[in-house]
């Protein structure tokens, strides 16, 4: 079966970097586009950014475009958020979902928690 | 960009009863491909998102068939038949017909009377 495990969160001061991963397993990791989407503390779901199956293509929200990077080593099976200059907003739980058809985000982990705070 | 909207913000339902809920985007979601990426997700309490309905009205693997999607251009709607008590959550609509931007929106909070 699909899973996907997070990791990486913490409690992190404003203007500081982190990086999360995502370790998938259950499916041919290389053939599929992965999301990150991420969800502040009693609010609704924000997409994040989403890469190509083989790391061609990425996309970013505009709330962290130039700031977070996605990539992924299709080799190990994981897929990385580099987070840059993270402000206090950025605080959320964050998932990463697997890009089933047409890059729908259809399984989803179970999160990691980034807390920015000084 | 693509702005989602779904009504109502919250809703109270009795055991068996239908319940509906409404998602309006500022655009057509209807791609060039002749399919429409509208999606329909449930949170449940402490879980992560899972996928019910795709492009429209398509149900995901497992997804009981009390659920139903319909809907096309810019007006979309999801029904539970009979609400069961395992229903509750937060419903969300999403569209992703730019492969390089997706959009949620806000949510439907459901609950049992």
């Amino acid at each position: 079966q699909v899973q996907l495990v997070e990791s990486g969160g913490g409690v992190v001061q404003p203007g500081r970097s982190l990086t999360l991963s995502c370790a998938a397993s259950g499916f041919t990791f290389g053939s599929y586009a992965m999301h990150w989407v991420r969800q502040a503390p009693g609010k609704g779901l924000e997409w994040v950014a989403i890469i190509w199956y083989d790391g061609s293509n990425k996309y970013y929200a505009d709330s962290v475009k130039g700031r977070f990077t996605i990539s992924r080593d299709n080799s190990e099976s994981t897929v990385y958020l580099q987070m840059n200059s993270l402000r206090g907003e950025d605080t959320a739980l964050y998932y990463c979902a697997r890009g089933g058809v047409s890059a729908r985000p259809d399984y989803w982990g179970q999160g990691t928690l980034v807390t920015v705070s000084s | 960009d693509i702005v989602m909207t779904q009504t109502p913000l919250s809703l109270s339902v009795t055991p068996g009863q239908p319940a509906s809920i409404s998602c309006k985007s500022s655009q057509s979601l209807l791609y060039s491909d002749g399919k429409t990426y509208l999606y329909w997700y449930l949170q449940k309490p402490g879980q992560s998102p899972q996928l019910l309905i795709y492009e429209v009205s398509k149900r995901f693997s497992g997804v009981p068939d009390r659920f139903s999607g319909s809907g096309s251009g810019t007006d979309f709607t999801l029904k539970i038949s009979r609400v069961e008590a395992e229903d509750v959550g937060v419903y969300y609509c999403m569209q992703s017909i730019q492969l390089s931007l997706f959009t949620f929106g806000p949510g439907t909070k459901v609950d049992i009377k």
